[in-house]
């Protein structure tokens, strides 16, 4: 089955700079890449996703890049906030869904 | 709320005994998930259906482990001869259609086993 790799485990960053995540994943065939937000106590929320057949999508503060060729994907956040701090979840998915170990994010204020 | 509903929210149960969850998908979700969520792990994959067919259940699945969906709507997964093993988050997710519209999560049942 599909394996799902994420770096790092944990990431303390300084409020107001960039936060990336990485995520490798195994299955050549899986089409769809969605990152999940989960704070403490709480489901897990989509933040955004990305398909196959784009290399990039943005979101405001939040953009992710997909490269199918070397099978990664990453997640960028500029300008954290305080309440940027969760662990965040990469995944991906063919028929169904694939998580990553998942990275806890702390924003330093 | 019409998000996706899981009951009960929180289960604590002796070793040995028999536990149910239950999952109310978004209405016109066809695609129903099953996860098992670990402190510190990522959701792990235990099943899934589309309607009422379960299409793929985990090798890792023990055979204590059963779900159903039988009339499309509603699932349960059921989990017999608890261990405290089993311990863990039990999330739901629903989709419309295969994996690439987005799949929402419920709040997970917790699952403590004594």
């Amino acid at each position: 089955g599909e394996n799902v790799e994420q770096h790092p485990s944990t990431l303390s960053v300084q409020e107001g700079d960039s936060a990336v995540i990485k995520c490798t994943y195994s299955d050549s065939a899986s089409n769809y890449f969605p990152w999940y937000k989960q704070e403490l106590g709480k489901r897990p929320q989509l933040i955004i996703d990305i398909r196959s057949n784009v290399g990039e999508k943005k979101d405001q503060r939040i953009a992710v890049t997909l490269n199918k060729t070397a099978k990664h994907f990453s997640l960028h956040i500029t300008e954290t906030q305080p309440e940027d701090s969760a662990v965040y979840f990469c995944a991906s998915a063919l028929s169904q869904f694939y998580f990553g170990t998942g990275t806890s994010l702390t924003v330093i204020p | 709320d019409t998000g996706v509903s899981q009951n009960p929210r929180h289960k604590i149960t002796k070793r040995g005994q028999n536990v149910t969850f239950r999952c109310d998908p978004i209405s016109e979700h066809n695609r129903l998930y099953w996860y098992r969520q670990t402190l510190g792990q990522g959701p792990e994959f235990l099943t899934y259906f589309q309607n009422e067919a379960q299409l793929e259940k985990s090798r890792l699945l023990s055979d204590r482990f059963s779900a159903e969906r039988p009339k499309g709507s509603f699932s349960t997964l059921e989990i017999q001869r608890t261990e405290q093993g089993d311990s863990a988050m039990y999330l739901c997710a629903s989709s419309f259609g295969p994996a690439g519209p987005t799949a929402f999560f419920g709040q997970g049942t917790r699952l403590t086993v004594v």
